[in-house]
C-alpha cells in the first residue's frame, strides 16, 4: 500500500467554523507533512512531524493548529479562517525526515467564505 | 522570490519523440533534485530524482540531467507517450526540505 489518503476532498467553511483535514498513511514512514497550494503556484510547505513531533512549522498563522494523533494520522484543526485561506491543502509522508522522496496525497480543496 | 523556475508553463511534443523539460534553481545549498509528475484530481507522485554529486541519472524512459555550475537540470522522456501527459514538477531539496516550481504541462499528442 503506497497512498495517502485525504478527507474530505473539499471543503466549504464559514469564517466562524471549526473543521479539521485528515491524512492517513499506512507505509510506515515517519515524517508526515501538510503543504498549501494556492491557484497557479507551486505548493508551499506548512509544517512537518517527524516521528509524531512537530519538527517544522513554516511561520503559519495559529488559526492552522496539525495534530499527529499516532504515526499514521495526521490532522489539520481549521479556525477563524479568512478568504484567502481557500486553497489545495495537500499532505504528504516519507520514510524518515531525512528523505526527500515523498509520497503525496490527492489534497483536499477548501474553500472559506 | 522563486528558487526553482520552470519558465515554460506548457509544452506540446508528439507521440514517439523526446520531451524535455527544463528548470533552473537559484540557491546553490540545494543538494537534491525530483521530478514529480501529477495528473488532475491526484496527489504528485514520484518520478525520477539526482543527487548533487551527481550529473545523470536514467530510469527506463526517463532521464535527469544535472548541470550544477548553471544551476540547470532536465528531464528527458524518450519516447513520449500519451500517458505521459500531465504537469510535471521540479522540486529541489535542502535541510530536509522541499521547494517546488511551478510546473509545466505537458501534452503528447497521438
Amino acid at each position: 500500500d503506497t497512498e495517502v489518503t485525504q478527507t474530505p476532498k473539499h471543503l466549504v467553511m464559514g469564517m466562524t467554523n471549526k473543521k479539521s483535514l485528515k491524512c492517513e498513511q499506512h507505509m510506515g514512514h515517519r515524517a508526515m507533512y501538510w503543504y498549501k497550494q494556492k491557484a497557479k503556484k507551486p505548493p508551499e510547505l506548512m509544517f512537518v512531524y517527524s516521528y509524531e513531533k512537530l519538527s517544522i512549522n513554516e511561520s503559519v498563522p495559529s488559526r492552522f493548529s496539525p495534530e499527529c494523533p499516532n504515526s499514521s494520522l495526521l490532522n489539520l484543526h481549521l479556525h477563524a479562517l479568512q478568504p484567502e485561506d481557500s486553497a489545495l491543502y495537500l499532505c504528504a509522508s516519507s520514510q524518515d525526515p531525512g528523505s526527500y522522496e515523498q509520497y503525496f496525497g490527492p489534497g483536499t480543496r477548501l474553500t472559506v467564505t | 522570490d522563486q528558487q526553482v523556475k520552470q519558465n515554460s508553463p506548457s509544452l506540446s511534443v508528439q507521440e514517439g519523440r523526446i520531451s524535455i523539460l527544463n528548470c533552473d534553481y537559484t540557491n546553490s545549498m540545494f543538494d537534491y533534485f525530483l521530478w514529480y509528475k501529477k495528473y488532475p484530481a491526484e496527489g504528485p507522485t514520484f518520478l525520477i530524482s539526482i543527487s548533487s554529486i551527481k550529473d545523470k541519472n536514467e530510469d527506463g524512459r526517463f532521464t535527469v540531467f544535472l548541470n550544477k555550475s548553471a544551476k540547470h537540470l532536465s528531464l528527458h522522456i524518450v519516447p513520449s507517450q500519451p500517458g505521459d501527459s500531465a504537469v510535471y514538477f521540479c522540486l529541489a531539496g535542502s535541510n530536509y526540505k522541499l521547494t517546488f516550481g511551478k510546473g509545466t504541462l505537458l501534452t503528447v499528442n497521438p
